[in-house]
C-alpha cells in the first residue's frame, strides 16, 4: 500500500498570501495524484487530478505539480473560501489511498 | 448536473447491520465505476469499497472485508453499501464518490453518518 505523508499539518496564512502545500508518496505513483478541498461541515472536492489539472470549474489560482514520489498545490493567492483542509490520494496501486490533510487556516 | 444522494445512515450498536444508500442522477451511471469513502469524526478519508461500472468487479479495504458488500443496480441508478458486524471503529460519515475519466473520485455525495454505539 502506497502511504501518503503532507506537510505541513497545519498552515496558517492571511487572505491574499501564497500557499504551498507537499504531498510525498512511499513510492512512485507517476502522476496518479488528485488533491481534494473539503470546507468544514461539506463533502471533499475534487481540484486537482493527474498531477496538474485542474478540474471542472477550479479557479487558476490552484495549480498542481510533480511526479514520482513530490507533489505540490500552490494556491496563489488565498481567498476567503480557500481556508479548509486539502487532501491528496493516489491511484497508482490498489488500494487508492488519502493523506492526512493539510488544515490552510486563517492567520 | 451531477447529483450522488446519500441516505440510510443511523444509530446501531455493536455486531449491528445497516444498508447505506446512494442515489444517483445527472449522469450515465451505468458509465462509471463507484466508491464508497469514510471519514471517521476529526479525521481524514478512507477508502472502503469500490464496483466497477457494470458490477462484475468489486474490491474492499482490509478492515471491511467479510463485513460489508457494496453493489448496484444500474437500472435504477443505485449504489449500496450493505455493512454487517458493524464495530465502534466504523462510525464515520460515509460517502459515495464517482469515479472519473482518468480514476479520480470526481464527484462526491453530501454523506450519511453511521453512529456505533450501545
Amino acid at each position: 500500500e502506497t502511504v501518503l505523508a503532507q506537510s505541513p499539518a497545519t498552515l496558517s496564512l492571511s487572505p491574499g498570501e501564497r500557499a504551498t502545500l507537499s504531498c510525498r508518496a512511499s513510492q512512485s505513483v507517476s502522476r496518479y495524484l488528485a488533491w481534494y478541498q473539503q470546507r468544514p461541515g461539506q463533502a471533499p472536492r475534487l481540484l486537482i487530478y493527474d498531477a496538474s489539472n485542474r478540474a471542472t470549474g477550479i479557479p487558476a489560482r490552484f495549480t498542481g505539480s510533480g511526479s514520482g514520489t513530490d507533489f505540490t498545490l500552490t494556491i496563489s493567492s488565498l481567498e476567503p473560501e480557500d481556508f479548509a483542509v486539502y487532501y491528496c490520494q493516489q491511484r497508482s496501486d490498489w488500494p487508492p489511498t488519502f493523506g492526512p490533510g493539510t488544515k490552510v487556516d486563517i492567520k | 448536473e451531477v447529483q450522488l444522494v446519500e441516505s440510510g445512515g443511523g444509530l446501531v450498536q455493536p455486531g449491528g447491520s445497516l444498508r447505506l444508500s446512494c442515489a444517483a442522477s445527472g449522469f450515465t451511471f451505468n458509465n462509471h465505476g463507484m466508491y464508497w469513502v469514510r471519514q471517521a469524526p476529526g479525521k481524514g478519508l478512507e477508502h472502503v469499497s469500490g464496483i466497477t461500472s457494470n458490477g462484475d468487479g468489486t474490491s474492499y479495504a482490509n478492515s471491511v472485508k467479510g463485513r460489508f458488500t457494496i453493489s448496484r443496480d444500474n437500472s435504477e441508478n443505485m449504489l449500496y453499501l450493505q455493512m454487517g458486524s458493524l464495530r465502534t471503529e466504523d462510525m464515520a460519515v460515509y460517502y459515495c464518490a464517482r469515479v472519473g475519466a482518468t480514476r479520480e473520485f470526481d464527484y462526491w455525495g453530501q454523506g450519511t453518518l453511521v453512529t456505533v454505539s450501545s
